[in-house]
């Protein structure tokens, strides 16, 4: 599994959009690559997830550049509930459905 | 929305006693997960059943762990004899049999805190 390196924390104000950057040097071709979102004492929810380029959800934005050593998650107009840690994960979901987090990236947003 | 739920969400245990948590996936799920956090680190994998197997697991989870799915609906996690080392929130995750468009979607539970003293 490939490992990934993200900033311990952030902070940013409501309405801001908000990008957080996660290195992947050691992706492999057959890795995708996962966001997930978790709040204090709850577990982790699902944000978003690509292979290459750009996806777009209702909730983020993920851009994968061409050689996919990074990605970017982007959250659009931050407010006071999106604080919460953020983890990158990077995976071969075809043949292990583990997920391995990382120490993940706390977003702090102030009002 | 369907959504994973465990019970209970503290539980309170001595060093040696056997624990039991549980865990409802979401009823068209077939893929199960147990992971673990202890407090201020990362959530750990523990294992994945799928089919009444075991079909991965981590060196944590040794022979003092076993799940079951005891029937249709609920997934559990034992833990043998209980150690300090033990106390953590222990998440129960699921996810459909055939993945949708996003193939990593873990539906994850709320949690089971388990202290053990």
């Amino acid at each position: 599994l490939a490992k990934t390196t993200q900033p311990i924390s952030m902070d940013s104000y409501e309405g801001q959009e908000v990008n957080i950057t996660c290195s992947h040097n050691n992706i492999a071709t057959n890795d995708y690559i996962t966001w997930y979102q978790q709040f204090p004492s709850q577990g982790p929810r699902f944000i978003i997830q690509g292979y290459k380029t750009k996806v777009t959800n209702e909730v983020a934005s993920l851009f994968i550049p061409a050689d996919r050593k990074s990605s970017t998650l982007s959250l659009p107009r931050v407010s006071l509930s999106d604080t919460a840690v953020y983890y990158c994960l990077v995976g071969d979901l075809y043949n292990t459905d583990k997920l391995i987090f990382g120490t993940g990236t706390r977003l702090q947003v102030f009002p | 929305e369907p959504e994973v739920t465990q019970t209970p969400s503290h539980q309170v245990t001595q060093m040696g006693q056997e624990v039991i948590l549980r865990c409802v996936p979401i009823s068209n799920h077939l893929y199960f997960y147990w992971y673990r956090q202890i407090l201020g680190q990362k959530v750990e994998f523990l294992v994945s059943f799928y089919n009444n197997e075991i079909s991965e697991k981590s060196e944590i989870f040794d022979d003092q762990f076993s799940v079951e799915r005891p029937d249709g609906s609920n997934f559990t996690l034992k833990i043998r004899s209980t150690k300090l080392e033990d106390s953590a929130m222990y998440f129960c995750a699921s996810r459909d049999l055939i993945p949708g468009q996003n193939l990593y979607e873990q539906y994850f539970g709320p949690g089971t805190r388990l202290t053990v003293t």
